[in-house]
């Protein structure tokens, strides 16, 4: 089983609509999760951290839940310029970064 | 600031070529990594830095050797390249001081071995 597992799509939307993506994650003792961002023949550039409580920055929402190792993202109001490859990344304890296959979405005019 | 710089951007070798790929950062980070990413997979850690002076195995490090030669640059050597080895291999480095952990990539080297 993978360590970080997302599902790959792809995810065709049209503009403005909303998406969420999920992940799930193996080792319990994981310590701090991000979403990344990777646009076709770049590098990875992070989105956002996600905090246990829940955070938000503007259109992007990100959850935890750690109980049941699920971390989410949710975009609204889906911009032509948010396709793009979303990676779950998950920091454990020795301080490595694991990341997930990646989901890629295509928004639509 | 040019942040994460890595040469060559693209490479097309033949079994058995050795070569080594370049990575500098100019954002004063302790960390350094090696990672490589292959479709459906991921990106994978083949080697690290925590800092100056010190490596560490990844997930995948066969096949791989790596030297931090000073706090900006860590290079990437294949010995003996293999087909599996084709591939994009990014650099990435952080300030592991901060608690936020975000690592910094380099635009990819894209590597062909024929």
């Amino acid at each position: 089983r993978k360590e970080v597992e997302q599902d790959p799509g792809p995810f065709n939307v049209p503009e403005g609509a909303t998406v969420a993506f999920n992940c799930t994650y193996s080792n319990s003792a994981s310590q701090s999760f991000f979403w990344y961002r990777q646009d076709c023949r770049k590098e990875p550039k992070l989105l956002m951290s996600v905090y246990s409580s829940g955070n938000e920055d503007g259109r992007f929402t990100a959850q935890l839940n750690r109980a049941s190792q699920y971390i989410s993202l949710l975009i609204r109001d889906s911009k032509l310029s948010d396709s793009a490859t979303y990676l779950c990344v998950v920091r454990n304890q020795g301080g490595k970064l694991i990341f997930g296959q990646g989901t890629e979405l295509s928004v639509k005019p | 600031n040019a942040g994460v710089t890595q040469t060559p951007k693209f490479q097309v070798l033949k079994t058995g070529q050795s070569m080594t790929l370049q990575c500098a950062q100019d954002m004063n980070h302790n960390s350094m990594y090696w990672y490589r990413q292959d479709p459906g997979m991921g990106l994978r850690l083949i080697y690290y830095s925590a800092s100056e002076g010190t490596t560490d195995k990844g997930e995948v490090p066969n096949g791989y050797n790596v030297s931090r030669l000073n706090k900006r640059e860590f290079s990437l050597r294949l010995e003996s390249a293999a087909p599996s080895q084709t591939s994009v291999y990014f650099c990435a480095s952080s300030d592991a001081g901060t608690t936020i952990y975000e690592q910094y990539f380099g635009p990819g080297t894209r590597l062909t071995v024929t």
